[in-house]
């Protein structure tokens, strides 16, 4: 059974960067089938696609956030991880990492999803 | 890359049916039959409830149906029961561009 577990700061302060690292168990991280994601859900709000990584490191951001946005992925480890740069109150938001089906060059879902971690951005 | 366009709530009474439609375009919903719903239910994580369209994960009742038409996707729910109240959310692939959700649709059962 795949399980996916969200860790990192609950607290970050304006400007600074939000750091979180997804641990993956009951399956390999190192698989062809499948993309690792980052989704966020701000109080009351809806989801937003954060961005994406493969095994290999190739990744998909969502234009929006791109620029702020890097994700890493530590096979040994079979963990990723996502920083934010440059955070503001607007980022607060409950993150969750997730796994999406791999078709070629598309991904699609997600189809499993980690608990979700609240982080708040705050002085 | 826009959120795809669902209908803020609907509602209907135990038994009957319910459709909710998440509209995008020809380079999401339109292009590709990759199109996913989730059920989320108040502080807990989305579960997929649909994929490829019409596709039921195992586990998932076959009351849940999903249907494509253009660039409008429908997730239908059949013999409405009290648990299926949350709130439901589309997602489509983008191509090369990655993943985009809908809006949010509160389901409320009457």
């Amino acid at each position: 059974q795949l399980q996916l577990q969200e860790s990192g700061p609950g607290l970050v302060k304006p400007s600074e960067t939000l750091s979180l690292t997804c641990t993956v168990s009951g399956g390999s991280i190192s698989t062809s089938n499948y993309y690792w994601g980052w989704i966020r859900q701000p109080p009351g709000k809806g989801l937003e696609w954060i961005g994406s990584i493969y095994y290999s490191g190739s990744t998909y951001y969502n234009p929006s956030l791109e620029s702020r946005v890097t994700i890493t992925v530590d096979t040994s480890k079979n963990q990723f991880s996502l920083k934010l740069s440059s955070v503001t109150v607007a980022d607060t938001a409950v993150y969750y990492c997730a796994r999406h089906a791999r078709r070629g060059v598309i991904i699609t879902g997600p189809f499993d999803w980690g608990q979700g971690t609240l982080v708040t951005v705050s002085s | 890359q826009s959120a795809l366009t669902q209908p803020a709530s609907v509602s209907g009474s135990p038994g009957q049916s319910i459709t909710i439609s998440c509209t995008g375009i020809s380079s999401d919903v339109g292009g590709y039959n990759y199109v996913s719903w989730y059920q989320q239910h108040p502080g807990k994580a989305p579960k997929l409830m649909i994929y490829d369209v019409s596709n039921r994960p195992s586990g998932v009742s076959n009351r849940f149906s999903g249907s494509k038409s253009g660039n409008t996707a429908s997730l239908t729910i059949s013999g409405l029961q009290a648990e299926d109240e949350a709130d439901y959310y589309c997602s489509s692939c983008t191509g090369t561009r990655g993943v985009v959700f809908g809006g949010g649709t509160k389901l409320t059962v009457l």
